[in-house]
């Protein structure tokens, strides 16, 4: 069964912390893979993507992601994080074909100032 | 600026009495989704069109429907709710194809009283 599954719900850092989130995807065929934020308040917004090439991606506002595929991972990093990256962050897998995505359940990132 | 609007934001209605949330776009994508995300849960796909053809998830209960009466709008419509559906609904839209990114909108939360 396709699914995705981010290994932290709710994690609390300093700011100026470094920042790894999980993800692990169990999927079928070509995957692309995504990691969506979203702010207080606001809808989703996409904060970086692979689909082929090289497997470190780079997104918005410092944020990359390396796409491990002997591990079935796609871990998102962030080397200092700010107060104005508390959010909650999404893992997905889609298929290359549909563009269908499947969401982890979520990791809430809360900042202190 | 292009947009993925829902309407309303914050919807009320009556256990068993049907109910319809909308959603337009201006942003001429072919492909619009419906994800159901409950509390502390990742969004789960409902069923999405690609242009005019219909995409229904198989597990997507029968009271929920769709319809797309043209690229620009899409309606959900639960006909019977249950307190089990309360939770936010989230649409999206894509351009469709390989990789396509998913534009969300801001999501009407679903309460049922």
């Amino acid at each position: 069964a396709q699914s995705v599954s981010q290994h932290n719900h709710h994690v609390i850092l300093s700011e100026a912390a470094s920042l790894e989130l999980g993800c692990n995807y169990s999927y079928g065929g070509t995957v692309n893979l995504f990691w969506y934020v979203q702010y207080p308040g606001q809808h989703l917004q996409l904060l970086l993507k692979y689909f082929s090439g090289d497997p470190l991606v780079k997104g918005i506002k410092g944020f990359e992601a390396e796409f491990i595929k002997s591990k079935f991972s796609f871990n998102l990093r962030k080397p200092s994080v700010q107060w104005s990256d508390t959010a909650e962050y999404f893992c997905a897998a889609g298929s290359s074909n549909t563009g269908k995505l499947i969401f982890g359940q979520g990791t809430t990132l809360q900042v202190k100032p | 600026d292009a947009m993925v609007i829902q309407n309303p934001r914050y919807q009320v209605t009556q256990f068993g009495k049907p109910v319809t949330l909308s959603c337009s776009q201006t942003l001429n994508h072919n492909v619009m989704y419906w994800y159901q995300q409950k509390s502390s849960q990742a969004p789960k796909l409902l069923f999405h069109y690609y242009d005019k053809d219909f995409n229904n998830e198989a597990d997507t209960p029968d009271n929920f429907q769709s319809r797309r009466p043209n690229t620009s709008f899409c309606f959900l419509d639960i006909r019977s709710p249950g307190l089990g559906d309360a939770a936010m609904y989230l649409c999206a839209t894509s351009r469709g194809g390989s990789g396509a990114t998913l534009h969300f909108g801001n999501g009407t939360r679903l309460t049922v009283t």
